[in-house]
């Protein structure tokens, strides 16, 4: 039973389209964050929220855009899709004490 | 701030066989650490954490990690694979208390463990 959700779980898109990537969790977290994943690579940090309307942008840099509107979700959006934006995207959160993090499935990007 | 560095990226071994993924991590203050597993198609999921106390951490499933200060190292072991451990594990750190950069979580690149029959 999930607490993290992400959808869509795979996404095929061409370019130049906007997309979002949901993510919503039932737990109640303060902290969410949006990690970005290649294959043999480190997860890279995107772009985190430590609460409602409190949104910074990561390690990486990225072209994606954020919002927290409400505690339970944390979208993330690029508004032209590219080649270069093919990756795993995975959500997290974590709690008050911070002693773990929990994570969504992920979102398998596809831009062609 | 932090880094993570996992000395293997590809870890086989033959089943049964006794395997440790090494992490050596950095840090200018204290931290927490952890390793996580993702399988196929799956996010992460919590292994193991030392959060404080003992230095020998270990899972339910027969994975253990001790925390070395001096060494700055946190490496898994396991006395005996099994063919379900075939995975990719991520050691992270984050700081125990907020500071600049506030708790975000830093991972290192993976080690894929193959475990072969």
């Amino acid at each position: 039973e999930a607490d993290i959700y992400q959808t869509p779980r795979y996404l095929v898109i061409g370019t130049g389209k906007k997309i979002t990537l949901e993510c919503s969790q039932t737990m109640g977290h303060d902290k969410m964050y949006w990690y970005q994943q290649d294959p043999g690579m480190e997860l890279h940090l995107i772009h985190y929220s430590y609460g409602v309307n409190s949104t910074e942008k990561g390690d990486l840099s990225s072209e994606s855009t954020v919002s927290r509107i409400r505690t339970e979700h944390f979208p993330l959006t690029l508004e032209s899709a590219r080649p270069s934006h093919t990756s795993q995207y995975l959500c997290a959160t974590s709690g008050t004490s911070n002693t773990e993090a929990f994570f969504g499935q992920g979102t398998r990007l596809t831009v062609v | 701030a932090q880094s993570v560095t996992q000395l293997d990226s590809q870890v086989p071994v033959f089943e049964e066989a006794p395997v440790e993924l090494r992490c050596n991590y950095s840090s200018s203050v204290s931290v927490y650490l952890f390793w996580y597993v993702q399988y196929p198609n799956q996010g992460l999921q919590l292994l193991l954490k030392y959060l404080s106390g003992s230095t020998l951490v270990e899972s339910i499933n027969g994975f253990e990690a001790e925390f070395n200060k001096s060494q700055t190292s946190f490496h898994l072991r396991k006395p005996s694979v099994h063919i379900s451990d075939t995975a990719e594990y991520f050691c992270a750190v984050t700081p125990a208390q907020r500071g600049k950069g506030g708790f975000k979580t830093i991972f290192g690149a993976g080690t894929r463990l193959f475990v072969k029959a």
